[in-house]
């Protein structure tokens, strides 16, 4: 039981530079999130996903696209990387309020 | 005015102290009030949260909600190092999506 796993890691991009982030839990959670957490802004949600098939814009969702592969997986494609973009991001998924989990992150800096 | 106000800290204490972290809101609508605790370069986890007003208790954590003055509260008694991280509040008006996020208080609890 791996919980929320994103991958990569970290990533270095140079502007226009296009990436996709993954995201997979195997919690059979139907909700799930990508956030992107600056210094003095907290954490701000990018995009929502209810369950399988539907998305929904968070708080900050220009430059960025989603998609919900299936029940596991929930994606998160920049297009054309901006300095802007330069983040730590996180998915998160939720079963019940109580179960609520976040992966480990993903520090893209982009030049 | 921010949805959720936050002091950044840090807040530095003595083992062994009660600590008291706060959070306003501006949204009456909020129902769910969610405290998280993030390690750093950790993801965010759920340490505990109210419905509506009212104290809940775990162990040595208690959270307290006052709506009518909209002021939310973490208290934790007998602090360790251990408890040393950033800890973020976030209000919803569900229980499992759309959070509002403020900034975190970093905590040092010193031996």
């Amino acid at each position: 039981n791996a919980g929320v796993t994103q991958t990569p890691k970290f990533q270095v991009l140079k502007t226009g530079q296009s990436m996709t982030l993954q995201c997979a839990q195997d919690m059979n959670h139907n909700s799930m999130y990508w956030y992107r957490q600056d210094p003095g802004m907290g954490l701000r949600l990018i995009y929502y996903s209810a369950s399988e098939g539907t998305t929904d814009k968070g708080e900050v969702p220009n430059g960025y696209n989603v998609s919900r592969l299936n029940k596991r997986e929930f994606s998160l494609r920049l297009e054309s990387a901006a300095p802007s973009q330069t983040s730590v991001y996180f998915c998160a998924s939720t079963g019940t309020v109580e179960t609520q989990y976040f992966g480990p992150g993903t520090r893209l800096l982009v030049l | 005015q921010k949805e959720v106000e936050q002091d950044p800290g840090p807040l530095s204490v003595p083992e062994g102290a009660i600590v008291s972290l706060n959070c306003t809101y501006s949204n009456s609508a909020f129902q769910y009030f969610m405290w998280y605790r993030q390690y750093s370069r950790k993801g965010p986890e759920l340490l505990m949260y109210t419905y509506s007003s009212g104290n809940k208790e775990d162990g040595r954590f208690t959270a307290q909600v006052d709506k009518s003055s909209k002021y939310i509260s973490l208290f934790i008694r007998d602090s360790q190092p251990s408890d040393s991280a950033t800890y973020l509040c976030a209000p919803s008006t569900s229980g499992t999506y759309k959070y509002i996020f403020g900034t975190g208080t970093r905590l040092k609890v010193l031996a």
